[in-house]
């Protein structure tokens, strides 16, 4: 079973059209939740760490909130730009190591 | 730009070669991580070092093996390479203790032919 589940694989918004996407974990004892933003061939950047259900945190068109079993990232009138593959990982525990979902690939077109 | 800086970019090879990916750390941060993704796996974790000690271990193969150096780079070492094996390898670095933010290199693509 999969610790960290992203929906939707794949959305294709029209620009200016606000939308969420969705991190769903299993993990118990979560010590982080992170966001990072993927361009094809490149590494991830890091957009975002989330710590305690309730938390929120914005950066620019992107605010990501955080519940006790799911984190969202709302993207707010976005822009071509913002097209990547958008990756949420987790950390539990005393573990350092990031688990990942598999991703949201966002297509805004113009 | 993450402060992390991985070489090569590209590597082709052929099956049963062995081929060492190099990363050098953020300036200050003493952790080191390793990640493979591939198209179905997505970012897997491999294996951590903290100053120079291994510190954990994921999905990594016995084929596969990393260390890190005294002036903190590491080196993730691919030997028997087999055609799966082919994937984007990354490293990333971070200051210790949990949680903290990892920052990622721009990546290793290996090609096994």
């Amino acid at each position: 079973e999969d610790q960290v589940t992203q929906s939707p694989e794949a959305l294709r918004l029209q620009e200016g059209e606000s939308s969420s996407l969705n991190c769903s974990y299993t993990v118990s004892g979560l010590r982080g939740l992170f966001w990072y933003r993927q361009d094809p061939g490149k590494g991830p950047e890091f957009l975002f760490t989330l710590y305690s259900a309730g938390e929120e945190k914005e950066k620019e068109r992107l605010k990501a909130t955080l519940t006790k079993k799911e984190s969202f990232l709302h993207i707010t009138a976005p822009k071509p730009e913002d097209s990547a593959t958008y990756l949420c990982a987790v950390q539990e525990g005393g573990s350092e190591k990031l688990v990942f979902g598999k991703g949201t690939k966002l297509t805004v077109n113009p | 730009d993450s402060g992390v800086t991985q070489t090569p970019k590209h590597l082709i090879t052929a099956t049963g070669q062995r081929v060492t990916l190099r990363c050098s750390p953020r300036s200050g941060d003493l952790s080191v991580y390793w990640y493979q993704q591939s198209l179905d796996q997505g970012l897997q974790f491999l294996i951590h070092y903290y100053n120079g000690e291994e510190r954990a271990k994921g999905n990594i193969l016995e084929r596969f093996s990393a260390q890190q150096f005294p002036d903190l780079h590491s080196e993730l070492n691919l030997s028997s390479l087999e055609l799966g094996d082919s994937a984007l390898y990354f490293c990333a670095s971070s200051i210790a203790g949990v949680p903290n933010e990892q920052f990622f290199g721009p990546g290793t693509r290996l090609t096994v032919l």
